[in-house]
């Protein structure tokens, strides 16, 4: 069964600071990896994904992440962050395509962002 | 906007009521699924539906129920409800395609009182 472990449940930075955020997956198989972003009230809203290809994604609003298989990670990072990233982000993963395959995401606890001024 | 719609936005109910929320899929997505948020659970999932067929279950109570309409929107059903229910309740689309996003609607915050 898979699942996705991110690591701290809030995250500090100041504005202009790097941010990394930490996502580890356990899958049996390859598997297909998400960010999202939930802002206060709202839904939440894919920053990137991974399913092939290229290990390093790039997503909106500056944001990126790599695919690294022998760490079983995807961590989502921003050079400079902004005040307006403060956010709970969300990593998530999906099995795919096969004869169960159903879409399906299994997402992290999430990590809530504060951007200090 | 997501091009998902979900109603009521917020739903105030005592226990032991029956509540229905709904779902209106983006434009060309067949499937539909379900989550549940809450601060101690996370987002758990709950049902998917494909075309109006059941896909997948989740964490999804007996006391909770689901259908897909012919016109593709989705209802959730959630009948004698207790205190532990409140939560947001997230719609999500996708066109089932390999590594296909979901994308998910604003919500349905429920309060049970």
């Amino acid at each position: 069964a898979q699942s996705v472990t991110q690591l701290g449940s809030h995250v500090s930075v100041s504005e202009g600071a790097l941010v990394l955020l930490r996502c580890n997956y356990s899958s049996s198989v390859p598997p297909y990896l998400f960010w999202y972003v939930q802002y206060p009230n709202q839904g939440l809203q894919l920053l990137l994904k991974y399913t092939t290809g290229a290990t390093l994604v790039k997503g909106i609003n500056g944001f990126e992440a790599e695919f690294k298989k022998s760490e079983t990670s995807f961590h989502l990072t921003k050079p400079s962050a902004h005040m307006s990233d403060a956010a709970e982000y969300f990593c998530a993963v999906s099995v795919p395509n096969g004869s169960g395959n159903t879409g399906k995401l299994i997402f992290g606890q999430g990590t809530t962002l504060q951007v200090k001024p | 906007d997501s091009g998902v719609t979900q109603t009521p936005k917020h739903l105030i109910t005592a226990t032991g009521q029956r509540v229905t929320l709904r779902c209106s899929p983006r434009s060309g997505d067949l499937s539909v699924y379900w989550y549940q948020q809450s601060l101690d659970q996370g987002l758990q999932f709950l049902i998917q539906y494909y075309n109006g067929e059941e896909r997948a279950k989740g964490n999804i109570l007996e006391r909770f129920s689901a259908q897909q309409f012919p016109d593709l929107h989705s209802e959730l059903n959630l009948s004698s409800l207790e205190l532990g229910d409140s939560a947001l309740y997230f719609c999500a689309s996708s066109v089932l395609s390999s590594g296909s996003p979901l994308h998910f609607g604003n919500g349905t915050r429920l309060t049970v009182t």
